[in-house]
């Protein structure tokens, strides 16, 4: 299936740190979605990035996307403790125009005080 | 800013009831799915709505669920008979559906945690 894939699966940092997390993915996409999920509570719609675009920035995000790798990041600059959630990145099948996403376990980030 | 908003927050239900979760998805949007995370574990995507019938729905959406946009506003999920592994969050997301792609972002909303006993 097309789920993207999160690394690390944990990741604990200093407020003011910036936070990078991975993802990768299996087939081509229309596009790819970051959310945010903080524990127990709905999934926040983070940024989008179409596939014919490299790099997207949103306040303190920046996302990438290496197609030819098949992979994305997403940055947090000048992290915060309210950052602390799980980050999880889903990707849009080429091939459907119905909009399925595919999650994976995410990426547990931590900002500690 | 438009939102998509779920009710009720929390269902306890005996094991064999059935329930319904409602949700009311961005007005002018077009698609509509449902997801469920059980506890610990991964978001699954159940099934995709689109121009008042299911588009796609995955092999957990079996015989006992079934989706209906009952007027302008609302869509939910019933879930006929309710086994104790459906205890999960159920999320309901929306997206426009720009020109019949995927280019568009789809926004979920807070889920109904479901608990099943």
């Amino acid at each position: 299936s097309q789920q993207g894939e999160e690394d690390p699966q944990a990741l604990s940092i200093q407020e003011g740190e910036n936070a990078t997390m991975n993802c990768s993915y299996k087939t081509s996409i229309n596009n790819l979605q970051w959310y945010r999920q903080n524990s127990g509570r709905g999934l926040v719609h983070l940024i989008l990035i179409r596939s014919n675009e490299r790099e997207k920035h949103s306040g303190r995000l920046r996302v990438t996307l290496d197609t030819s790798k098949k992979s994305s990041s997403l940055l947090i600059t000048a992290s915060r403790a309210a950052d602390t959630a799980s980050y999880f990145c889903a990707p849009a099948d080429r091939g459907s125009t119905l909009g399925r996403l595919y999650f994976g376990r995410g990426t547990q980030l931590t900002v500690w005080p | 800013e438009p939102e998509v908003t779920q009710t009720p927050s929390h269902q306890v239900t005996q094991m064999g009831q059935e329930v319904i979760l409602r949700c009311v998805p961005i007005s002018n949007h077009l698609y509509f799915y449902w997801y469920r995370q059980i506890l610990g574990q991964k978001v699954e995507f159940l099934v995709s709505f689109y121009n008042n019938e299911i588009s796609e729905k995955s092999e957990i959406f079996d015989d006992q669920f079934s989706v209906e946009r009952p007027d302008g506003s609302n869509f939910t999920l019933k879930i006929r008979s309710t086994k104790l592994e459906d205890s999960a969050m159920y999320f309901c997301a929306s997206r426009r559906g720009l020109a019949g792609t995927t280019t568009d972002t789809q926004y979920f909303g807070p889920g109904t945690r479901l608990t099943v006993l």
